[in-house]
């Protein structure tokens, strides 16, 4: 089953707007990560948040995160037509050992719109 | 800064041939992941290896192998060669750090497609 889910699939916004996007998941996590993917392109890292913090900003990324709910989100603020891409929540599933793979979710496509 | 090298970018093939990635991870990150995401789907998880050991193995078909060099720059061979094969292939690094796992960092891929 999939690990990380991004709610929703797809939305569409003016610029200026706010995107806001959801993400579950099912196992216990180390660190949850936020990434970009322009149409084909490759994954930018956005943010990382940690098991142990219910809270990140990054310029105009807010990311939260609740661990009892097994859910994060990413908020963009003030959203501009160039953060037009797929974005992908990962999980790093708390498996022991000095390394780790990360789980994607099915991400969603944001559309800011000028 | 350095960023995660992969070549090829881009490669055609046909179908039963055989095809091999290469990727570069960021100097000094000592964990090299590969990702494969078909059209219109998620990353998914291949294999990763840490300290030039297979560290972890995800849904990787039994035609694929990879290995981790002495310079730390890892290849992912492929053969017999299937349409469905055909996909974006990442490779990620990262470093454990004071014990801590550190941000996958992502190349920007090599376009798989078999004709």
């Amino acid at each position: 089953s999939q690990q990380g889910e991004e709610d929703p699939q797809a939305l569409s916004i003016q610029e200026g707007e706010n995107a806001t996007m959801n993400c579950s998941y099912k196992t216990s996590i180390n660190n949850l990560q936020w990434y970009r993917q322009n149409s084909g392109r490759g994954l930018v890292h956005l943010i990382l948040i940690r098991s142990n913090e219910r809270e990140k900003h990054s310029g105009r990324l807010r990311v939260t995160l609740d661990t009892s709910k097994k859910s994060s989100s990413l908020l963009i603020t003030a959203s501009r037509a160039a953060d037009t891409a797929s974005y992908f929540c990962a999980t790093d599933a708390d498996s022991g050992g000095s390394n780790y793979k990360l789980t994607f979710g099915k991400g969603t496509l944001l559309t800011v719109n000028p | 800064a350095a960023g995660v090298i992969q070549s090829p970018r881009h490669l055609i093939k046909e179908k039963r041939e055989t095809a091999t990635l290469k990727c570069y991870p960021i100097p000094r990150h000592d964990t090299v992941y590969w990702y494969q995401q078909g059209p219109g789907q998620d990353p998914q998880f291949l294999i990763s290896f840490y300290e030039k050991m297979q560290s972890d193995k995800g849904s990787i078909p039994d035609r694929f192998s990879a290995q981790q060099f002495s310079d730390y720059h890892s290849e992912l061979n492929m053969s017999s060669l299937e349409l469905g094969d055909s996909a974006l292939y990442f490779c990620a690094s990262s470093s454990l750090t004071s014990g801590r796992r550190e941000t996958q960092y992502f190349g920007p891929g090599t376009r798989l497609l078999v004709l």
